[in-house]
């Protein structure tokens, strides 16, 4: 089966540091991972996905991630925080065998500080 | 530049009473799902439809029922509404089942009392 954890409940950063979510995966094969953005009171938004191909991606909002097949984690990273960065961030995993199931992780709430 | 519509965004009901909780997008999208999300436990497949016209079951299908009402909406009823049902309703949609991106709703807010 797959799944994801995010060993974190809270990330606090300090505004114009760097920034790293963390996630780790267990999934048979090759995984397509991703990164979402949830704001207050609003649904999740995409953020950046791994398919295949370079280890590091680039999303939205200057957000990256990077692919790490020895250690399994797809870790969420930015290299200046933003007080608007604030928010719950969720990474997730998509069914090997069924393209229409992606297992979610229990999130992570950021808390970027002025 | 609608995307995904849901409503209602609040709703209370008391036990055993039932309703539904609408959602349609406006982005000509095949694929639509219904998750639910508890603290602690991130997002749960209920249903989903991968196309007009059929709906299967995802990780926690039980007390709740689904119609592809047309490619644009899909609807989430329960029938017989529980304390355990108690969660925050998301419906999502998505160009085709290879195309990952998927995009939400803002959410329903469902307390069963």
């Amino acid at each position: 089966a797959q799944s994801v954890a995010q060993p974190e409940d809270q990330v606090n950063v300090a505004e114009g540091n760097p920034l790293t979510v963390k996630c780790t995966y267990s999934v048979s094969g090759n995984p397509y991972l991703f990164w979402y953005v949830q704001y207050p009171n609003r649904g999740l938004q995409f953020l950046l996905k791994y398919i295949t191909g370079d280890n590091l991606v680039k999303g939205s909002y200057g957000f990256e991630a990077e692919f790490n097949k020895s250690q399994t984690s797809f870790h969420l990273k930015k290299p200046s925080a933003l007080v608007s960065d604030s928010a719950l961030y969720f990474c997730a995993v998509r069914d090997r065998d069924n393209f229409n199931k992606f297992y979610f992780g229990s999130g992570t709430k950021l808390n970027v500080k002025p | 530049n609608a995307g995904v519509t849901q409503t209602p965004k609040f709703q209370v009901l008391k036990t055993g009473q039932s309703m539904t909780l609408q959602c349609a997008q406006d982005m000509n999208h095949n694929s639509m799902y219904w998750y639910r999300q508890d603290p602690g436990m991130g997002l749960r497949l209920i249903y989903y439809s991968a196309s007009e016209g059929t709906t299967d079951k995802g990780e926690v299908p039980n007390g709740y029922n689904v119609s592809r009402l047309n490619k644009r909406e899909f609807s989430l009823r329960l029938e017989s509404a529980a304390p355990s049902q108690t969660s925050v309703y998301f419906c999502a949609s998505r160009q085709s089942a290879t195309n990952e991106k998927l995009f939400f709703g803002s959410g329903t807010q469902l307390s069963v009392l």
